[in-house]
């Protein structure tokens, strides 16, 4: 069976300082990847997506980006933080359009 | 531009009754539609989804209903039971595209 896995849970971070958050999915092959932001008393916001390896596409313009360095595996990075930037971080992963997709538990990170 | 919007963002029920979450949607070339409930602190799970060829789509006490001239779907829950008390995105896709759209939620609150 697909699982995904996400992490950390948590994360306290100061303003300025870098991000990174990791996303692996087990028991699929060539996924699409997805990472989301849900801020508070906001919806789901699409942040990136990827369809393959290197191959990322990023719907908002932020101080935020992703990579995918291997076939189930993205990160999301920022060099700087913003307070901004505070949210819950959702990574999903699915097998294209008309499909579910699979959320992870997702990362609660607060810049302060 | 929000895409899948849900005009309600709350919506308190009896235990028993029926509960009704509503979403429309903009994009005509949406043909892929998915319910989502989500706890706090915990990723979306997946409910139930529709294609737009179909107008209905059952799974046990939950329904969704697809009107696509007025570009609405709605979810149907009974028995609601308190245990269905969470936040519900509904989402939309194309089927030959990648992205999926999520509204800003609907916070169901079952009262026992």
């Amino acid at each position: 069976s697909q699982t995904i896995h996400q992490w950390p849970a948590t994360l306290v971070q100061p303003v300025g300082s870098p991000l990174s958050l990791e996303c692996t999915v087990e028991g699929t092959s060539n996924p699409n990847l997805y990472w989301y932001r849900q801020a508070a008393g906001r919806g789901l916001q699409l942040l990136f997506y990827s369809v393959g390896i290197g191959q990322i596409s990023s719907e908002v313009p932020q101080n935020l980006s992703a990579s995918r360095p291997q076939d189930r595996q993205f990160i999301l990075s920022s060099k700087k933080l913003l307070l901004s930037d505070s949210g819950f971080y959702l990574c999903a992963w699915n097998l294209g359009g008309g499909t579910e997709a699979f959320f992870g538990q997702g990362t609660r990170l607060t810049v302060v | 531009d929000q895409q899948v919007k849900q005009n309600s963002p709350s919506l308190s029920v009896q235990e028993g009754r029926i509960s009704i979450l509503n979403c429309d949607y903009t994009n005509s070339m949406f043909d892929y539609f998915l319910w989502y409930k989500k706890y706090p602190a915990e990723g979306p799970t997946f409910l139930i989804s529709i294609s737009s060829i179909k107008d209905k789509n059952e799974d046990g006490r939950f329904t969704v209903f697809l009107n696509k001239s007025a570009k609405h779907l709605s979810l149907h829950i009974v028995p609601s039971q308190p245990g269905d008390s969470a936040v519900y995105f509904c989402a939309a896709s194309e089927s030959s595209g990648d992205k999926l759209t999520f509204g800003t939620g609907t916070r169901l609150a079952v009262r026992p």
